[in-house]
């Protein structure tokens, strides 16, 4: 159980275009969703958090208009990074907690290579 | 917020020692502690949690022991395989205000050698 997947794997584009990455959770229900940045050989920052219905709450330091973050559902959230340059390039992951049960374990998705030229 | 700093960054075993890592915490309310494993290129994996109400918890040859007074914790692995070869990260979550996220250690990056 507490499968979540992410889609795409890995992605190319070109600066100034925009990409958008999903994160569903497969057989639970996602109450918040977390995103991450991973630059290679760091740890993991958090970017935002979402709670489902909700507008996103960004870290200090992340632009919001740059990284939209929507969480519609209570199995999808969608990070699109708008008009992407070569500094954008990262390892971007998800996490998903089930709020109804009351821990704070958070699943990871398998991550998306972005790579942006 | 949460600060959790992590020691040491690197760490080299021989197949079969022990390895320990340790982290520091920074909010006194923080009361879960989960341990991940990270290959290269891969999503981050679960390996061992505690919770505050325990000191110290075991999953056949990972341990994690935790300290509230002093404000730390840390994962022991015995017998060590070369699979055991990754980055580890340990987290917190930093409940003062009602936050629910995790903040991350920076990572030790383990090698197991034969």
């Amino acid at each position: 159980g507490a499968v979540v997947s992410q889609h795409p794997s890995r992605v190319i584009c070109k600066s100034g275009t925009s990409v958008k990455i999903e994160c569903r959770s497969l057989d639970f229900q996602a109450t918040t969703m977390f995103w991450y940045r991973q630059f290679p050989k760091q740890s993991l920052m958090l970017m935002a958090t979402s709670n489902e219905g909700s507008k996103a709450t960004y870290e200090q330091g992340v632009e919001k208009d740059k990284f939209l973050i929507n969480h519609a559902s209570l199995t999808l959230s969608t990070l699109t990074v708008t008009s992407a340059h070569p500094e954008d390039s990262s390892f971007y992951i998800c996490s998903a907690r089930d709020g109804f049960s009351g821990t704070y374990e958070q699943f990871f998705g398998p991550g998306t290579r972005l790579t942006v030229l | 917020g949460e600060n959790v700093e992590q020691h040491p960054s690197t760490l080299s075993v021989q197949e079969g020692d022990s390895a320990v890592i340790k982290c520091t915490y920074s909010d006194s309310a923080s009361n879960y502690f989960p341990w991940y494993k990270q290959e290269l290129g891969k999503r981050p994996q679960l390996i061992i949690d505690i919770r505050s109400n325990v000191g110290e918890k075991k999953d056949q040859r990972i341990a994690v022991t935790l300290n509230k007074t002093a404000k730390h914790f840390s994962l022991h692995i015995t017998e060590t395989q070369p699979e055991d070869s990754a980055v580890y990260f340990c987290a917190a979550p930093g409940l003062t205000g009602g936050g629910n996220k995790l903040t991350f250690g920076t990572g030790t990056q383990l090698k197991v050698e034969l």
